[in-house]
């Protein structure tokens, strides 16, 4: 079965960039979803098909990809952006999740 | 704006049942599939079951396959998981998770509801 793997937790100092990576054989051939999840709070999406905002999530928020890396990078990051990140990919029945970073903004 | 709210969660010994259910508004409901979506401490994010628009697909994880039912109710605009033969490792957040298309072929998560808790202890 596939796995996804992130780094469990990333820390930068506000207006900072902050780079998540999520790594996993099955990024060769699926896209990749990222999730921010905030303490009580139920998972947002934030990028989608690998690099594509949704609407209302802030221009800060990209996503790249490059072979079996996907990575989440947020620009000039905020204090609200402190959350749970997890990266999502489904294929050939298998949906899987990363188990998860902390990213932390002080 | 769309709402996935769920309910029935709560304190249940190993062995028995517990249904759970989501309510959806703000969507046309028997458009999209729909997902359970469990998350512990331990494990994260795991994935429990589909259920594609109109229940002809319907695909479970390993770990619940045999004891877990999803179902739907598109005139309620409702999501359904029937627990039954509970373990103490099913203890979770269980959400409800809205898929981008009406198949659970291509599994794709969009919008999350709260969450409701069980907890499976003797």
């Amino acid at each position: 079965s596939y796995e996804l793997t992130q780094p469990s937790s990333v820390s930068v100092s506000p207006g900072q960039t902050a780079r998540i990576t999520c790594s996993g054989d099955v990024l060769v051939k699926k896209y990749a979803r990222w999730f921010q999840q905030k303490p009580g709070q139920a998972p947002v999406l934030v990028i989608y098909k690998d690099t594509e905002r949704p609407s209302g999530i802030p221009e800060r928020f990209s996503g790249s990809s490059s072979g079996t890396t996907v990575t989440l990078t947020i620009s000039g990051a905020q204090a609200e952006d402190e959350a749970n990140y997890y990266c999502y990919s489904g294929a050939d029945n298998n949906r899987i999740f990363g188990g998860g970073t902390k990213l932390t903004v002080l | 704006e769309v709402q996935l709210v769920e309910s029935g969660g709560g304190l249940v010994q190993p062995g028995r049942s517990l249904r759970l259910s989501c309510a959806a508004s703000g969507l046309t409901f028997d458009d999209y599939a729909m997902h359970w979506v469990r998350q512990t401490p331990g494990k994260g994010l795991e994935w429990v079951s589909g259920i594609s628009w109109n229940s002809d697909s319907i695909d479970y994880a390993d770990s619940v396959k045999g004891r877990f039912t999803i179902s739907r109710d598109n005139a309620k605009n409702s999501l359904y998981l029937q627990m039954n033969s509970l373990r103490t490792e099913d203890t979770a957040l269980y959400y409800c998770a809205k898929d981008i298309a009406g198949d659970i072929a291509e599994t794709e998560f969009d919008y999350w509801g709260q969450g409701t808790l069980v907890t499976v202890s003797s």
